[in-house]
């Protein structure tokens, strides 16, 4: 099956830092999902993106299917940004999504 | 973007009881729903795929019996955790794949804390 691997696995930064996450997927994907996990554990929508580059606000997302990974960009972070960050891909035929590992980012004030 | 409701947030319970949590889509139709998992500091595990009107999809190693989903609406789908046990402790998630406006995207419901005593 379909692996993702998302890195870095954990991620310190100071407020107004700007960090990159990565997801590399092992197969083509129909669809590709960003999410931001709070601490309170809802699930965030950030970006669909099965391709190109999207952006809102201080986050933008880049899919490269063709070389199969996508980046997480975050800008100027605040505290607020401080969750885990997941990526998801979808399977092309039942629409389940599959789950990296997650990126744990803490933003220091 | 879309919106999934999910109830209880929380719930405590004696080991053998039942416990009964709703995934609802509030502002659009859900004909899949989804059904995960989560233990502290990992990533979701799906256990069921849940279609409207049909039977739920489980993956391997999750138990039907004891993990009884029913999807009786296009806004609604329920998960039962029967004779729950201190193992079922978890962070229960649903989510909801909206076909429409934001075709092929899943959004997700806020999840349950359950913890059997």
């Amino acid at each position: 099956g379909i692996q993702v691997e998302q890195s870095p696995p954990d991620l310190i930064l100071q407020e107004g830092a700007n960090s990159t996450l990565r997801c590399n997927f092992s197969d083509s994907v129909n669809n590709l999902q960003w999410f931001h996990q709070n601490p309170w554990g809802q699930l965030i929508n950030l970006f669909y993106i099965p391709s190109g580059t999207k952006q809102n606000g201080r986050l933008s997302a880049t899919t490269v299917a063709t070389e199969r990974y996508s980046l997480l960009y975050i800008s100027s972070s605040q505290t607020t940004d401080s969750g885990v960050y997941f990526c998801a891909v979808e399977r092309s035929s039942n629409y389940q999504l599959i789950w990296g590992a997650g990126t744990k980012l803490i933003i220091k004030p | 973007g879309a919106v999934v409701s999910q109830h209880p947030s929380w719930v405590i319970c004696k080991s053998g009881t039942s416990v009964k949590i709703e995934c609802r889509s509030l502002d659009f139709q859900a004909t899949t729903m989804f059904w995960y998992r989560q233990f502290p500091k990992q990533s979701l595990m799906l256990m069921a795929t849940s279609n409207e009107g049909s039977k739920a999809t489980y993956e391997q190693g999750v138990e039907k019996d004891k993990f009884l989903i029913n999807h009786a609406s296009l806004t609604l789908s329920t998960l039962t955790v029967t004779s729950a046990h201190p193992e079922d402790s978890s962070f229960y998630i649903c989510s909801a794949r909206d076909p429409g406006p934001h075709y092929n995207e899943q959004f997700f419901g806020p999840g349950t804390r359950l913890t059997v005593l």
